[in-house]
């Protein structure tokens, strides 16, 4: 167990929808790093937030947002969704500090079928 | 920009024999390289990484990797593979430009130990 909690674990929803997926961190991580993994390719690295503040931008597109709470919990919006956004997302923490070279904890990912 | 490759898609190998996963890196400055590990619908766990000092690291399930500076590798080792090895491996970099931290993976090997 990562530490690292995601929810929910598989949605199925239809195209035109909106979704929203959650993370929270492992305990005293304040970064929170979201990815997409679609079938059979790799990590595209979304957006990732440290202490609340948008820190780097992947390639996110303009229909998907995300934020991360004074709680440090972070949430991914994905709206006017398309088949094409079906995929496994991901949420990983980190300490992240300026020495920090931690490596990032996963969690189980959010599985969302668009129909 | 920093990257990683993974140049195969897939590796075989036979129960018992020795394995390699190959990862070269592009990076600005001193890389700092991770290993990951994706079992069917689960997360990514971290198995080892390289931030400074010995060349060869050791990392979690009898796992090594090998970084040579001179050819910009990371390659994943394993003296002897089990089964159970079988599994989606990635290989990661530590991009940190204007002043933040992204972790960049590489598009992943399927590692295949038969039996």
């Amino acid at each position: 167990d990562s530490g690292v909690t995601q929810t929910p674990k598989h949605l199925i929803t239809a195209t035109g929808q909106r979704v929203t997926l959650r993370c929270s961190p492992r305990s005293g991580d304040l970064s929170v790093y979201w990815y997409q993994q679609s079938l059979d390719q790799g990590l595209q690295f979304l957006i990732q937030y440290y202490n609340g503040e948008e820190r780097a931008k992947g390639n996110i597109l303009e229909r998907f947002s995300a934020q991360q709470f004074p709680d440090l919990h972070s949430e991914l919006n994905l709206s006017s969704l398309e088949l094409g956004d079906s995929a496994l997302y991901f949420c990983a923490s980190s300490v992240v500090s300026g020495k920090n070279t931690g490596e990032l904890f996963f969690g189980e990912g959010s599985r969302l079928t668009v129909l | 920009a920093q990257s990683v490759a993974q140049p195969e898609d897939q590796v075989n190998v036979a129960e018992g024999n020795p394995l390699t996963v190959k990862c070269t890196y592009s990076v600005s400055g001193n890389p700092y390289l991770f290993w990951y590990v994706q079992y069917p619908n689960r997360g990514l766990q971290f198995l080892l990484k390289y931030i400074t000092g010995d060349n060869l690291v050791k990392g979690s399930y009898g796992f090594e990797a090998e970084f040579n500076k001179s050819q910009t590798s990371f390659h994943l080792k394993k003296p002897s593979a089990l089964v159970s090895d079988s599994a989606l491996y990635f290989c990661a970099v530590r991009d940190r430009t204007s002043g933040t931290y992204k972790y960049i993976f590489g598009t992943g090997t399927r590692l295949k130990v038969l039996a």
